[in-house]
């Protein structure tokens, strides 16, 4: 079983709709967790990234940690075609930055 | 201001043979780090330099190994190559040592036949 867990989709929606991305993981001493989205032939692109539990908003973005449960999740409200991407989460142990990624979630958003 | 750049985009190798990769970050960006990307495995970290000196290191073999000059700019090597050294190899570059806001390039895809 990998430390992070993630569906790869892919996740269809129609456009305005409410996307829900998630992650699970087993390492409970992650403390810092990352999204980022990754368009097809280029480099990710960090959205948000959170520290311990809670929720965190940024525009049409909110990500919420759940460190009891072990999971986290990015909602992304009002969804765009321009949001079509593979979404990518990664948490790390804090103290120095060593990422464990997610395999990440591919999301299409249809016109 | 320019994004990371990386050289060269795509390339073909045998295996057995080695190679070098190399990074430009982002002007006044100081900590360049380098990521492995495959289907299998997803994203892996490889390893993180600030200031000319390996400052972190991933779950990597010693055939991985990379340095970094004085303008920041760096090279990662792979010896030996294997037929599973194929993926796109990342480098990302952040203005401090172990920051979380790190800045992509487009990647080198790597095949190794």
């Amino acid at each position: 079983q990998k430390e992070v867990e993630q569906d790869p989709g892919p996740l269809s929606v129609p456009e305005g709709a409410i996307v829900s991305l998630n992650c699970t993981y087993s390492n409970s001493a992650f403390q810092y967790f990352m999204w980022y989205r990754q368009y097809s032939r280029k480099g990710p692109e960090l959205l948000m990234y959170t520290y311990s539990s809670g929720n965190k908003e940024d525009g049409r973005f909110t990500a919420q940690v759940d460190k009891s449960s072990k999971y986290i999740s990015l909602f992304i409200r009002d969804s765009q075609p321009s949001d079509s991407a593979t979404y990518l989460c990664a948490m790390s142990e804090g103290g120095s930055y060593i990422p464990t990624f997610g395999r990440g979630t591919s999301l299409i958003v249809h016109p | 201001k320019a994004g990371v750049t990386q050289t060269p985009r795509y390339l073909i190798k045998t295996r057995g043979q080695q190679v070098t990769l190399s990074c430009s970050p982002i002007s006044g960006h100081r900590s360049v780090s380098w990521y492995q990307q495959t289907p299998g495995q997803g994203l892996q970290f490889l390893f993180e330099y600030f200031s000319e000196t390996q400052r972190n290191k991933g779950n990597f073999p010693g055939r991985f190994s990379g340095r970094q000059f004085s303008n920041s700019r760096s090279e990662m090597n792979v010896s030996t190559l294997e037929l599973g050294d194929s993926a796109l190899y990342l480098c990302a570059s952040s203005a401090r040592q172990g920051a979380y806001e790190q800045y992509f390039g487009p990647g080198t895809r790597l095949t190794v036949t």
